[in-house]
């Protein structure tokens, strides 16, 4: 199947710090891509939608002045989360497809804030 | 609104005990269910798409089969390296391509 590579894969921060996670579609170019949080025991609960060259579209409940999404080209989407506190550590996980794929996921980021 | 059901929440089967997991659903339009494996602390690895009720797929040990209302994943013989959590996820006719997930199965075989 198609590669999604999510870097880095661990990240610790002091609290108020920010913190970019990248993902890359390796092999294919993504026209969206997809944010995903996941807290232990618990599904995959999408935070935002982002096609490249556009805005991207966050579900309810989800800052997006704190978690920054920029999908600058058809490979790269990235994923700030500013001033971060200790209730924003979670597993941060991306997938990318295109308009006649599946979707494919990163290996996820596990973000924890000190 | 989209919904999901994965049951059971946790399943302990031995080496070659046969099982399944099921994926009950609701969803407006189904444009696909989806099923992925995730390892502790890894990204969810895509298993099967199914479109329509009375498919079904198959790949080694596993196989999905979809009605209106549920997904089966039947695992035959599994072995210890199946041990995983298994997610069922459906895309929605509204949607923009993503995905609604259910909690998974943790699935643990012994040997």
């Amino acid at each position: 199947g198609a590669v999604v590579s999510q870097h880095p894969s661990r990240v610790i921060c002091k609290s108020g710090t920010s913190v970019k996670i990248e993902c890359r579609s390796l092999d294919f170019q993504a026209t969206t891509m997809f944010w995903y949080r996941q807290f232990p025991k618990q599904s995959l609960m999408l935070m935002a939608t982002s096609n490249e060259g556009s805005k991207a579209t966050y579900e309810q409940g989800v800052e997006k002045d704190k978690f920054l999404i920029n999908h600058a080209s058809l490979t790269l989407s990235t994923l700030t989360v500013t001033s971060a506190h200790p209730e924003d550590s979670s597993f941060y996980i991306c997938s990318a497809r295109t308009a006649n794929t599946e979707a494919f996921f990163g290996q996820g980021t596990r973000l924890t804030v000190v | 609104e989209d919904q999901v059901t994965q049951s059971p929440e946790a399943l302990r089967l031995q080496e070659g005990e046969s099982s399944s997991l099921n994926c009950s659903y609701t969803v407006s339009g189904l444009r696909g269910l989806f099923w992925y494996r995730q390892d502790p602390g890894k990204g969810p690895e895509f298993l099967f798409t199914l479109y329509s009720a009375g498919e079904e797929k198959e790949k080694e040990r596993l196989k999905a089969t979809l009605t209106k209302k549920e997904s089966f994943l039947h695992i035959t013989a599994p072995k210890p390296e199946d041990s995983a959590t298994y997610l069922c996820a459906v895309q929605g006719g509204g949607s923009q391509g993503n995905l609604i997930f259910g909690k998974g199965t943790k699935l643990s075989v012994k040997p």
